[in-house]
């Protein structure tokens, strides 16, 4: 069975960090690329960043792109989310989502985790 | 791209048919079309892909159809489970979501 696990969201001070993780197992982690995706309270779905199969690529939306940094460990199989410069439009779930090839297409999701940016 | 759905809200009666519209501000590949659902306090759980083939699991009353611009997701009969909002989305951009509630 699929399955992907966020950890790591926690209330944050404005101009503060904090280290998403993804835990994914049930599939082979390295032949998927993967993606996190946002949704700020009560509002749409906002994605942030996809990454290839190794690593060596990676995509970020010009809100987050020098902010955020998207990175993956295939042999832990996990993927993760650096935030730095947080803000108060930072605060959201983040999601963390398998990419199903040749459709760009997220067909698992994980729960997600609350990030909360407040002073 | 910009993805337009509507209506934003959709009221309807369990067993009715449900019809909802994704329109993109050009023309865009169909193979990049998805529908979700998401209801309250959970993730969106993929549906459609490809713009019309259903997602593993997902039940035959969930059709996904259209081309260029323009692409619709049916419900032929609502369960009370699938009232919820969804999202169609075009690679990295999401459209705003119909909610579909209980009239």
């Amino acid at each position: 069975e699929v399955q992907l696990v966020e950890s790591g969201g926690d209330l944050v001070q404005p101009g503060g960090s904090l280290r998403l993780s993804c835990a994914a197992s049930g599939f082979t982690f390295s032949s998927y690329w993967m993606s996190w995706v946002r949704q700020a309270p009560g509002k749409g779905l906002e994605w942030l960043a996809n990454i290839n199969l190794d690593g060596t690529k990676k995509y970020l939306v010009d809100s987050v792109r020098g902010r955020f940094t998207i990175s993956r460990d295939n042999a832990k199989n996990s993927l993760y989310l650096q935030m730095d410069s947080l803000r108060a439009d930072d605060t959201a779930v983040y999601y963390c989502g398998r990419i199903i090839g040749g459709y760009d297409t997220r067909d698992y999701w994980g729960q997600g985790t609350l990030v909360t940016v407040s002073s | 791209i910009v993805l337009t759905q509507s209506p934003g809200t959709l009221s309807l009666s369990p067993g009715e048919r449900a019809t909802l519209s994704c329109r993109a501000s050009q023309s865009i590949s169909s193979s990049y079309v998805a529908w979700y659902q998401q209801k309250p306090g959970q993730a969106p759980r993929l549906l459609i892909y490809g713009a019309s083939t259903r997602a593993t699991g997902i039940p035959d009353r969930f059709s996904g159809s259209g081309s260029g611009t323009d692409f619709t997701l049916t419900i032929s009969r609502l369960e009370p489970e699938d009232f919820a909002v969804y999202y169609c989305q075009e690679r990295i951009t999401f459209g705003p979501g119909t909610k579909v509630d209980i009239k």
